[in-house]
Parts: structure tokens; C-alpha cells; sequence
């Protein structure tokens, strides 16, 4: 079994200022993990994933996340949030069974971002 | 290169009303699956497909059926629609053996 949860429903920063968007997972297999953003009544975009190589993953538009195993984290930042970047960021965990990828994808509830001026 | 395309974008229904939601993709994806979105809730699962001829239900299965006759398209199928399905689904593939996930644009339904 898989899980995801997204520990903030809403995070408000200002331009320029840095992003945090926080994600924890649990999974019974080596999980390979997703950050996806929606913007508002538009489809999801990938941002960036984590399949096993690399530990610090760079996504779009400056984005970028680290697996942490230890702490089962895959944290979403950005060093200075762009007016552009308020969307819902959703976390996402692929059921990656034993090798045999069913690519089954468990969401986080997603977060939230809103950039104020 | 159309990728992943969704029919309508945009559906009222009454309930007991049928329809069904079309989804194809011209990558040649082995994969398909459908979400449904719900404020709060993320992306749940409906159902997915392997390959032609080969479907499977997910987390969210009852009040839809699905079918699988082409590599191209899954269309998605209301029996019997109810006002708790409303919401926006998404039709999504992949390619065997990839991880990423290609979405559609969605199709949201209004059940009254």
C-alpha cells in the first residue's frame, strides 16, 4: 500500500520570497515520486520526478525537490516564487511493484500556493 | 501530436442520465487510467487498463464502466448518473515500463 499526504492545504508567500511546499510518503516498494502542478480549470503539468537516481531532482520553471528516505520526504522549493506560480501542487507516489511498474499513481490532497505582490 | 485528448469539456446531467466520456491518445501508450478530481481529495483512481482488452478497477470503481477495444482510445461510461459524480475526470497514459504520466485536459460533469 501507498500513501501521500501534503502537510499544508494552503501556503501564501510573496514575490521573490522563497517556497516551501512540504510532502510525506509511505510506500511498500522503492517508490518513484512526483510533483505535478495544476493551474486554475487547466489540466496537470509534470513538474519533476524521482525514479531512483539522483536524490535532488530539478524540475521547470526553477523548481526542485529532494528524495529523503530517512525522513520519507520529497519536499517541493523554489528559491524566489514568480506571480506565475500560484497553481494547486500536487504530490504523487507510483506504485512501482517489485519491478513490475503497474504505475498505479496514489495523489497527495494537494496545496495550495498563493503569491501575493 | 495531439497527445492526450478529452471529450466534452464541459457536461450537465440529470440524474439517471447515461453518457459516456471519451478519451484517446496518439502516442501508443500502452497504459490508460481515469481520475476523478474532488476538492480536498486529489486524483483518485477509477479505473485503468493495461492494454486492449485488459481493464482493471481502482480505488473508485462503482457508477462507471470502462472498455478498452483500441491501444487509442478508454472511454469512461455513466450508467446511471447521481449528483456524487460530479466532479472533473481525468483520462491519463503512459507508456510501459515509463513512469511519467501524460494527463488530459479534463472533463467536468454537473450531475443535478
Amino acid at each position: 500500500a501507498q500513501s501521500v499526504t501534503q502537510l499544508d492545504s494552503h501556503v501564501s508567500v510573496s514575490e521573490g520570497t522563497p517556497v516551501l511546499l512540504r510532502c510525506n510518503y509511505s510506500s511498500s516498494y522503492s517508490p518513484s515520486l512526483f510533483w505535478y502542478v495544476q493551474h486554475p480549470n487547466k489540466g496537470l503539468q509534470l513538474l519533476l520526478k524521482y525514479t531512483s537516481a539522483a536524490t535532488l531532482v530539478k524540475g521547470i520553471n526553477g523548481f526542485e525537490a529532494e528524495f529523503k528516505k530517512s525522513e520519507t520526504s520529497f519536499h517541493l522549493t523554489k528559491p524566489s516564487a514568480h506571480m506565475s506560480d500560484a497553481a494547486e501542487y500536487f504530490c504523487v507516489v507510483s506504485d512501482s511493484a517489485g519491478g513490475t511498474s503497474y504505475g498505479k499513481l496514489t495523489f497527495g490532497q494537494g496545496t495550495i500556493l498563493t503569491v501575493h505582490p | 501530436n495531439a497527445g492526450v485528448t478529452q471529450t466534452p469539456k464541459f457536461q450537465v446531467l440529470k440524474t439517471g442520465q447515461s453518457m459516456t466520456l471519451q478519451c484517446a491518445q496518439d502516442m501508443n501508450h500502452e497504459y490508460m487510467s481515469w481520475y476523478r478530481q474532488d476538492p480536498g481529495m486529489g486524483l483518485r483512481l477509477i479505473h485503468y487498463s493495461v492494454g486492449a482488452g485488459i481493464t482493471d478497477q481502482g480505488e473508485v470503481p462503482n457508477g462507471y464502466n470502462v472498455s478498452r477495444s483500441t491501444t487509442e482510445d478508454f472511454p469512461l461510461r455513466l450508467l446511471s448518473a447521481a449528483p456524487s459524480q460530479t466532479s472533473v475526470y481525468f483520462c491519463a497514459s503512459r507508456r510501459d515500463r515509463e513512469e511519467t504520466q501524460y494527463f488530459g485536459p479534463g472533463t467536468r460533469l454537473l450531475v443535478l
